[in-house]
């Protein structure tokens, strides 16, 4: 069955970047749309972007645009997430989950078991 | 970017007990809305999509609907399970947002 996997923990000083992968099994990688979704500590959830390998480049919120990338590797089915100049603010869950449908971002139907980023001097 | 005002934020509730959870569209997203679970700790997991769309493996005591912008996620006999924190999620548009979640507690 098509599960995600996910780096560990991280802890950044200000001002720093993250990279957070994705390894994803089960399925044919470049049919779906893959996301990453955060929750800050007692917070709710909110999209930072996505991709669809077969489609090339990623998508992103406005609110992290530029300050966000996300790219997928085929030869590995591994998508990462890069956040830069990081704030305490970013201190985070971070999860990547994947598209039910073929390359569309729908509903979040196989998700990561999350990364904790820290943001902290 | 589409806003999704979810209420309650938060509910009591026994088991046994019927609960109802509305999220709200700022505008026009069809059927495109999804519900999840979210147990501490844990990552969501997907109950219902295309507002009223039962995933599968998840029991019927969950159901959706939709009422033009308005939708409904319903619980129709609490459990011991499902305790736990619920949120709305639109895929019309990019950005995917999501509703401020309900926790629903014992009562």
């Amino acid at each position: 069955q098509a599960q995600l996997v996910q780096s560990g923990a991280e802890v950044k000083k200000p001002g720093s970047s993250v990279k957070v992968s994705c390894k994803a099994s089960g399925g044919t990688f470049t049919n779906y749309a893959f996301s990453w979704v955060r929750q800050a500590p007692g917070q709710g959830l909110e999209w930072l972007g996505g991709i669809i390998p077969s489609f090339g480049p990623g998508n992103y919120a406005q609110k992290f645009q530029g300050r966000v990338t996300i790219t997928a590797d085929e030869s590995t089915t591994t998508v990462y997430m890069e956040l830069r100049s990081l704030t305490s603010e970013d201190t985070a869950v971070y999860f990547c989950a994947r598209g039910a449908d073929s390359a569309s971002f729908d509903a979040l139907d196989i998700w990561g078991q999350g990364t904790m980023v820290i943001v902290s001097s | 970017d589409i806003q999704m005002t979810q209420s309650p934020s938060s509910l009591y509730a026994s088991v046994g007990d019927r609960v109802t959870i509305t999220c709200q569209a700022s505008q026009d997203i069809t059927n495109h809305l999804n519900w999840y679970q979210q147990k501490q700790g844990k990552a969501p997991k997907l109950l219902i999509y295309d507002a009223s769309s039962l995933e599968t493996g998840v029991p019927s005591r969950f159901s959706g609907r939709r009422s033009g912008t308005d939708f409904t996620f319903t619980i129709s006999s609490l459990q011991p399970e499902d305790f736990a924190t619920y949120y709305c999620q639109q895929y019309d548009n990019i950005p995917l947002t999501f509703g401020r979640g309900t926790k629903v507690e014992v009562k």
